[in-house]
């Protein structure tokens, strides 16, 4: 079962521009994690934000979180078109990673 | 890819026939992972391992075996593949929260 969903689904954007995702989730969390994957590539962890904060800095990257919605969004500013990837969404509870799970995705393309 | 080898990285065999793919770590990290990933459904969990011998059942585990005799080394097996276990699948260790992932073996049993 999908714990985490991404909105929209896929996002064009001119370099230069932010882009933002969102994510809803259905249950309780510990905490939520973004990952970014590039085409044929695994996973790489972005930023992990936990359940009593608000929102989270790393870079180019802003992540919120609304506990009381189960939403969070992903920013990324100033985008490059090295950040054209695939961003999910993965959702932690207590009891380990094993816990963890994954949303189908955010497809974002950044046109140079 | 945080020391994480996934062999092979393509794969394409025969309906029943079985199929091992090889997950190592040179991070002896205790916790490793085998996911799919499909279009539509995100990473879904196989199977994971706590432990050399210790492993567990993840979401989507049926048609699946593992085993994990040396904590570097972490085996997904399809004792008789279907077409419907066509697939890209991952290995990942934890270390606390993160998980670092290797790059997948895209899987096709025609």
């Amino acid at each position: 079962s999908q714990q985490g969903e991404e909105d929209p689904q896929a996002l064009s954007i001119q370099e230069g521009e932010n882009a933002t995702m969102n994510c809803s989730y259905k249950t309780s969390i510990n905490n939520l994690q973004w990952y970014r994957q590039n085409s044929g590539r695994g996973l790489v962890h972005l930023i992990l934000i936990r359940s009593n904060e608000r929102e989270k800095h790393s870079g180019r990257l802003r992540v919120t979180l609304d506990t009381s919605k189960k939403s969070s969004s992903l920013l990324i500013t100033a985008s490059r078109a090295a950040d054209t990837a695939s961003y999910f969404c993965a959702t932690g509870s207590s009891g380990g990673y094993q816990k963890v799970t994954f949303g189908t995705g955010t497809k974002l393309q950044v046109i140079p | 890819d945080a020391g994480i080898t996934q062999s092979p990285r393509h794969k394409v065999t025969e309906t029943g026939t079985p199929v091992t793919l090889r997950c190592h770590q040179t991070e002896n990290h205790r916790y490793m992972y085998w996911y799919r990933q499909d279009p539509g459904h995100g990473l879904r969990l196989i199977h994971y391992s706590y432990g050399v011998k210790d492993t567990d059942k993840g979401e989507v585990s049926d048609g699946y075996s593992v085993s994990r005799s040396k904590t570097e080394d972490f085996l997904l097996t399809l004792e008789s593949a279907t077409s419907s276990q066509t697939s890209v699948y991952f290995c990942a260790i934890s270390a606390g929260s993160e998980a670092f992932f290797g790059q997948g073996t895209r899987l096709t049993v025609v």
